[in-house]
């Protein structure tokens, strides 16, 4: 079944680590996001990656940073720098960005806790 | 900048009653809509999507919504609720930056059934 997979589903991180989130797609899709989920807040851009070897910032990227080494995967680290890093993070896939009806496809998410 | 706007972060109905959920929204051009429903610790999934080919969209488990242009809305709606529709609710429109499109989402709105 094509899908998208995210691990792991649940992480804690003590303060000053860096942790990584794993995103894997096999939709062959070329668009790659990450979100960032608060309670009451929605959904918010981190980055998003349109072809390989290429990404740009979103609207809350500082903290974060990701790579795009491979279609299938985009990994996105939570740096020490990052604040408030206990958050609900989503990854997305679509075909393309340029498309006005491309419809994102979601992973399960991951469930980031600082201790 | 497009907006989002969804009316109350909470909604309750009674199981067998009319589910209405708001969403409106802020364009100047024809906009390309979405609604997505997330269960709790787990990702989004689309419940339909809106492309100027009809005004009344139907999606999966019997919602539906209505584009209204003079309302700037799009409207999320059920006839009869189900348990299982308990979860919160994410209306998004897609915006154009620079050649890309992008979803702006709405802060969600979590849906309450009482037996």
């Amino acid at each position: 079944d094509g899908g998208i997979t995210q691990s792991p589903k649940y992480l804690f991180r003590k303060e000053g680590q860096n942790v990584t989130l794993s995103c894997e797609q096999n939709l062959n899709h070329d668009a790659m996001y990450w979100y960032r989920q608060d309670p009451g807040q929605g959904l918010r851009l981190i980055y998003y990656s349109q072809i390989v070897n290429d990404f740009q910032k979103g609207d809350i990227a500082e903290g974060y940073s990701v790579s795009r080494e491979k279609k299938e995967s985009f990994p996105l680290t939570v740096t020490s720098a990052q604040k408030n890093p206990t958050a609900f993070y989503l990854c997305a896939s679509s075909k393309r960005t340029s498309g006005k009806y491309n419809e994102q496809f979601f992973g399960p998410g991951t469930r980031l806790t600082v201790l | 900048a497009q907006s989002v706007t969804q009316l109350g972060s909470h909604v309750s109905v009674s199981e067998g009653a009319l589910v209405l959920l708001r969403c409106n929204y802020s364009s100047s051009v024809p906009p390309y809509l979405f609604w997505y429903v997330q269960y709790p610790n787990q990702g989004l999934q689309l419940l339909l999507k809106y492309t100027s080919a009809a005004t009344l969209v139907k999606g999966i488990n019997g919602f539906e919504a209505e584009f209204k242009k003079s309302e700037t809305s799009f409207h999320l709606t059920k006839p009869s609720a189900h348990m299982s529709d308990a979860a919160e609710y994410f209306c998004a429109v897609s915006e154009a930056f620079d050649s890309n499109y992008q979803l702006i989402w709405g802060a969600g709105t979590k849906l309450i059934i009482k037996p």
